[in-house]
């Protein structure tokens, strides 16, 4: 039961930037937002997470909308090893569910040379 | 940098045979988890424990038994598989929220 939306694939070149969009219109007031990517024959790998306000770092930006409808992961200068399946998940802070991540399919992206 | 340890990486049996994967974290966390990764790529949890203490146990079929001897290790058992069972079984654990994933333990059921 994944509660977001996101598209199927990306296609992308070397260098530029990407905006992975996610929807997530029935998002609670307690849920954070989590982006996880995921190259074949390996586990999810950790890229950022947000609550309300925009957040960076290494990896990647992450852009939330003022309702917390929406939000926008961005990679700049992408690589080649930036190809992966990158997953947007909720998840709460507070209740029985805390810790718990479900996970969707996710945006295959896809990095031309 | 992997912190969370899964063996074997492949194992390949036939139906109704006994199955072992083990799984160990060395980051210090107290929560750890089991997902299933099907064909098509969706993760679903299964069970997860805190500090040793089954906390989270998805509708699985009852083959499926999960074991923790202290925090940092949470095996998974099953007990006579099915062909569907044949999906990459990944562990993992957590600080709140942030997993960190395991590389995975295919299993194919012949």
């Amino acid at each position: 039961d994944a509660k977001t939306t996101q598209p199927d694939s990306m296609e992308s070149t070397e260098g530029e930037t990407v905006h992975l969009p996610c929807s997530h219109a029935t998002i609670s007031g307690n849920e954070y937002i989590y982006w996880y990517r995921q190259v074949p024959l390996q586990g999810p790998e950790y890229v950022t997470h947000g609550l309300q306000q925009n957040t960076t770092n290494s990896m990647a930006f992450l852009a939330i909308a003022s309702d917390r409808k929406s939000s926008t992961l961005i990679l700049t200068h992408v690589s080649l090893r930036d190809a992966a399946v990158y997953h947007c998940i909720l998840r709460a802070n507070t209740g029985a569910n805390t810790g718990k991540l479900t996970f969707g399919h996710g945006t295959i992206l896809r990095v031309h040379p | 940098e992997t912190a969370v340890f899964q063996t074997p990486n492949y194992h390949v049996t036939q139906v109704g045979n006994e199955v072992s994967f083990n799984c160990k974290q060395t980051l210090g966390h107290d929560t750890m988890y089991w997902y299933k990764q099907d064909s098509k790529k969706l993760l679903k949890i299964m069970f997860s424990y805190n500090n040793k203490q089954l906390i989270v146990n998805e509708t699985v079929p009852r083959r499926f038994s999960p074991q923790s001897s202290d925090k940092a290790h949470l095996n998974l058992r099953i007990k006579s598989v099915e062909p569907e069972d044949s999906a990459v079984y990944l562990c993992a654990s957590s600080w709140p929220g942030q997993l960190y994933f395991g590389e995975g333990s295919k299993l194919t059921v012949l």
